[in-house]
C-alpha cells in the first residue's frame, strides 16, 4: 500500500516561530510537492522538487523554504511563522506525470 | 500562464447526474486529472484523460475534453450521497511533473 506520511495532523505555533513540516514517501518517487489548501482558493503550489536537492518555486513560495536531502523526505520550513500562514498543508509525491499520492494533511494554526 | 478554473459549488439530488466543469490555460499537458477529496482526507486520483482523447468512461464517471476550448468536465451518473466531496481538476503544464490544481468544486448530494 503506497504511503505519503506527514509528521503531524495538527500543529499550533506562535507568531515568529520557525516551523518544520515533514513529509515522507515510500514509493521511490522523484517528484514531491507542498501545497496549501484554503477555502475558495483550492490547492496552491508552494514548492516542488523533482530530484534530491532540486527544488522549484511554485505559485506562493514567499515566507517558505524547503529541503530535500534524501529522496523519500521533503520538508517545508516556515522561517518565521505568521498568522496568514494558518492553513491546511498537503504533501504529495508522484512519478513524472502519473498519479500523485497525497498525505493526510497538516492543519497549522499560527497564533 | 498556468491557470485552472472551476466553479465552487454544485448541489444535486440523489440519483441525478452531476456535471463538474473546469477550464485550463496550458495546452501542453499530456494528461488532465480529476481528484476527489473526502472530508478530513487528502486527495485521491479519481480518473484522468490523455490529451489526445475526447472522452473517457469509467463506470459511473465520464470525462469529456474539449481541447479547442480548453474545457474539461466530469459527469457522475446516478449520483449517490457517498459522492459528496470536493472535486479538483488538475494539469501538468509543460509535462514537467508540476501539478496545478483548480479551486475545487464542492459537490453536495441531497437525499
Amino acid at each position: 500500500d503506497v504511503k505519503v506520511t506527514q509528521s503531524s495532523r495538527y500543529l499550533v505555533k506562535r507568531t515568529g516561530e520557525k516551523v518544520f513540516l515533514e513529509c515522507v514517501q515510500d514509493m521511490d518517487h522523484e517528484n514531491m510537492f507542498w501545497y496549501r489548501q484554503d477555502p475558495g482558493l483550492g490547492l496552491r503550489l508552494i514548492y516542488f522538487s523533482y530530484d534530491v536537492k532540486m527544488k522549484e518555486k511554485g505559485d506562493i513560495p514567499e515566507g517558505y523554504s524547503v529541503s530535500r536531502e534524501k529522496k523519500e523526505r521533503f520538508s517545508l520550513i516556515l522561517e518565521s511563522a505568521s498568522t496568514n500562514q494558518t492553513s491546511m498543508y498537503l504533501c504529495a509525491s508522484s512519478q513524472v506525470i502519473t498519479e500523485a499520492f497525497f498525505g493526510q494533511g497538516t492543519r497549522l494554526t499560527v497564533v | 500562464g498556468e491557470d485552472v478554473e472551476q466553479s465552487l459549488f454544485l448541489s444535486v439530488r440523489e440519483g441525478d447526474s452531476s456535471v463538474i466543469n473546469c477550464t485550463y490555460t496550458d495546452s501542453s499537458s499530456t494528461y488532465l486529472y480529476w481528484y476527489k477529496q473526502e472530508p478530513g482526507a487528502g486527495l485521491q486520483l479519481l480518473t484522468y484523460i490523455f490529451s489526445n482523447m475526447d472522452m473517457k468512461q469509467d463506470q459511473r464517471l465520464t470525462v469529456l475534453l474539449n481541447k479547442k476550448d480548453k474545457h474539461l468536465s466530469l459527469r457522475i451518473a446516478d449520483t449517490q450521497t457517498g459522492d459528496s466531496a470536493i472535486y479538483f481538476c488538475a494539469e501538468t503544464p509543460g509535462n514537467t511533473g508540476k501539478l496545478i490544481f483548480g479551486q475545487g468544486t464542492t459537490l453536495q448530494v441531497k437525499p
